[in-house]
């Protein structure tokens, strides 16, 4: 049971390039989410997903799509990366809404110069 | 504006001390979450709490949620270095759409 992984780990890319980061868990849960965490500024929901097939906005969407075609993954893409995107991303999935735990994968470190 | 403010952001101390760290907001939660995130990992649930007023504990942690519910303390008594790390405060709205609001962090240094 490896419950929630994330793929790459770390990434640098040029500004203008493009990336997909894949998520994935084990555990069936329907909710799913893409966070970004910068110093000073908690966890910022960037997408999050309701279930297979759905996807909805979260705080700090600009310049990121996602995509949850299969329940068990959920794809954060950034079409032409900038410097603001250097951050730790992080994501997440809970079995339902409320309060249920989210668990959290290792998270991707990505710089963008 | 954050919608959930923790104070302090950076704490450090010597072990044995105790220590509280708020979550504050202007609005109402159905329920709270505690968060510990250490270097290079993933956040990690230590307690949700629910009704207002509620109070729960995990050996030297005191968790207490605000009668109004629009509040929240953690209490760590008697703080030993492996306490180190950040801790997160994460609030579910009433609106119950499945998002969780987290509060910006306390960085919490315990020094032996």
């Amino acid at each position: 049971n490896a419950g929630v992984t994330q793929t790459p780990k770390f990434r640098v890319l040029k500004t203008g390039q493009s990336m997909t980061l894949l998520c994935a868990q084990d555990m069936n849960h329907e909710y799913m989410y893409w966070y970004r965490q910068d110093p000073g500024m908690g966890l910022r929901l960037i997408h999050y997903s309701v279930g297979e097939g759905t996807t909805a906005k979260g705080e700090v969407p600009d310049g990121y799509n996602v995509s949850r075609l299969k329940k068990q993954n959920f794809l954060l893409g950034l079409e032409s990366a900038a410097p603001s995107q250097t951050s730790v991303y992080f994501c997440a999935s809970s079995k339902d809404r409320g309060p249920y735990e989210q668990y959290f994968g290792p998270g991707t470190r990505l710089t963008v110069t | 504006t954050q919608l959930l403010e923790q104070s302090p952001q950076f704490l450090s101390i010597q072990e044995g001390e105790n220590l509280t760290v708020y979550c504050n907001s202007s609005s109402v939660f159905s329920s709270l979450q505690w968060y510990r995130q250490e270097p290079g990992e993933g956040p990690v649930l230590l307690v949700t709490v629910v009704t207002g007023g509620e109070v729960k504990k995990l050996k030297r942690l005191t968790f207490q949620f605000g009668d109004a519910r629009k509040d929240s303390s953690l209490h760590i008594t008697a703080a030993q270095p492996g306490d180190t790390g950040l801790y997160l405060c994460a609030g579910d709205l009433p609106s119950n759409t499945g998002k969780l609001i987290f509060g910006q962090g306390t960085t919490l240094q315990v020094k032996p």
